[in-house]
Formats: C-alpha cells, structure tokens, sequence
C-alpha cells in the first residue's frame, strides 16, 4: 500500500498569501489527486492528474509534482480558501489519501 | 446534475449487519466505476471498495474484506454496500463517489453509521 504523508499538518494564512501544501508518497506514482472539504461538507474533487483544475476551481490554485512529491499551491488566499485538503493517489491498488491539511484563515 | 444520495446508515450493535445504497442521477450510471469511501468521526478519508461499470470487477480494502459486499442494479441506477459483522471501528460516514479513471470525481453527501451496543 502507498502512504502518503501531507505537510503541514495545520496551518494559517492571511487573505493575500502564497500557501503551498505538500504531498509525499512513500512510493512513486503516476499522479495525484487533490479535494476540499469544508467544514460539515462533502469532499470535492479539486485537482486531478497532478495540475488540472477540477470544474469550478478558481485559477488561483494550481498543482505539481512527480514521482514522489507533489504540491498544491493557492496564489492568493482567500477567505473561501479555508478548509481540509486531502491528497489521493490511484496509481495502484487499494487507492490511498493523505491524512490532511487543515487550512485556516488567520 | 450530477447526484449521489446515500440512505440505509443507522445506529447498529457490534456483529450486526447494514445495507447502504446510493441513488444515482445526472448521469449515465451504467457507464461508470462507483466507489465507497468512509470518513470517521473527526478523522480523514479511507476507500472501502469499488465496483466496475458491468460489476466484473470488485475490489476491497483489507480492513473489510469478507464482511462488506458492495454491488450495483444498473438498472436501478442503485449502489449497494452489504455491511456484515459490524465493529466499532466501522463507525464513519460512508460516501459513495462516481469513479473517473483512479480518481473520485463527485461525492454524496454521506450516510452515517454508528456500531454501538
């Protein structure tokens, strides 16, 4: 099974500020998967295949990586940007998430 | 619209069983791979099982190997989850979630179960 491993665990950020979260995988894979989950919702598909925007997602966030380290990255945060972001990867069985960050507003 | 909504969770005793479904709408359910996924309380997300379009493939996750069943009526546009042999530690909120290739493109809004004597 492929673990992934996120950093940080929490963090805080201002309206305005570059925030970069990190998802290593203790083996490589092909590609990662990002969601939100806002507090009391459903998670959201919000980057997939590494850097591709799922449908909706505002063009401030972006995503990258390889192998085994992967990144996303919101330009700018905003408000509505406070929530839990999970990593997943599909490339092989059984498919595995990240523990999470948790994502504040400061 | 794509929609997912689960129904069946509930308050269980340890050993018991639990069926969970998942209605599906806004898409053509035949066509796609479906997925369980559940999330305990206050914690991340753990993948339960999966099925393909036609259900000629399944797969589990060890922790429920053996004890969960998860199947589909495409005609019923309808995914199951067949919950055996309850434990504490299967306390969550189960999601189903639309499989696209190895990721998980829409989520339900989740059906809790609590196995509690």
């Amino acid at each position: 099974e492929i673990v992934l491993t996120q950093s940080p665990t929490t963090m805080a950020a201002s309206p305005g500020e570059k925030v970069t979260l990190t998802c290593r995988a203790s083996s490589s894979v092909s590609y990662m998967h990002w969601y939100q989950q806002r507090s009391g919702a459903s998670p959201k598909l919000w980057i997939y295949e590494t850097s591709k925007l799922a449908s909706g997602v505002p063009n401030r966030f972006s995503g990258s990586g390889s192998g085994t380290s992967y990144s996303l990255t919101i330009n700018s945060m905003e408000t509505e940007d406070a929530a839990t972001y999970y990593c997943q990867q599909g490339s092989s069985y059984p498919p595995t998430f990240g523990a999470g960050t948790k994502l504040e507003l400061k | 619209e794509v929609q997912l909504v689960e129904s069946g969770g509930g308050l269980v005793q340890p050993g018991r069983s639990l069926k969970l479904s998942c209605l599906a709408s806004g898409f053509t359910f035949s066509n796609y791979g479906m997925n369980w996924i559940r999330q305990a309380p206050g914690k991340g997300l753990e993948w339960v099982a999966s099925i393909s379009s036609s259900s000629s493939y399944i797969y589990y996750a060890d922790t429920v190997k053996g004890r969960f069943t998860i199947s589909r009526d495409n005609a019923k546009n309808t995914l199951y989850l067949q919950m055996t042999s309850l434990r504490s530690e299967d306390t969550a909120l189960y999601y189903c979630a639309r499989g696209e290739l190895n990721w998980f493109a829409y989520w339900g809004q989740g059906t809790l179960v609590t196995v509690s004597s």
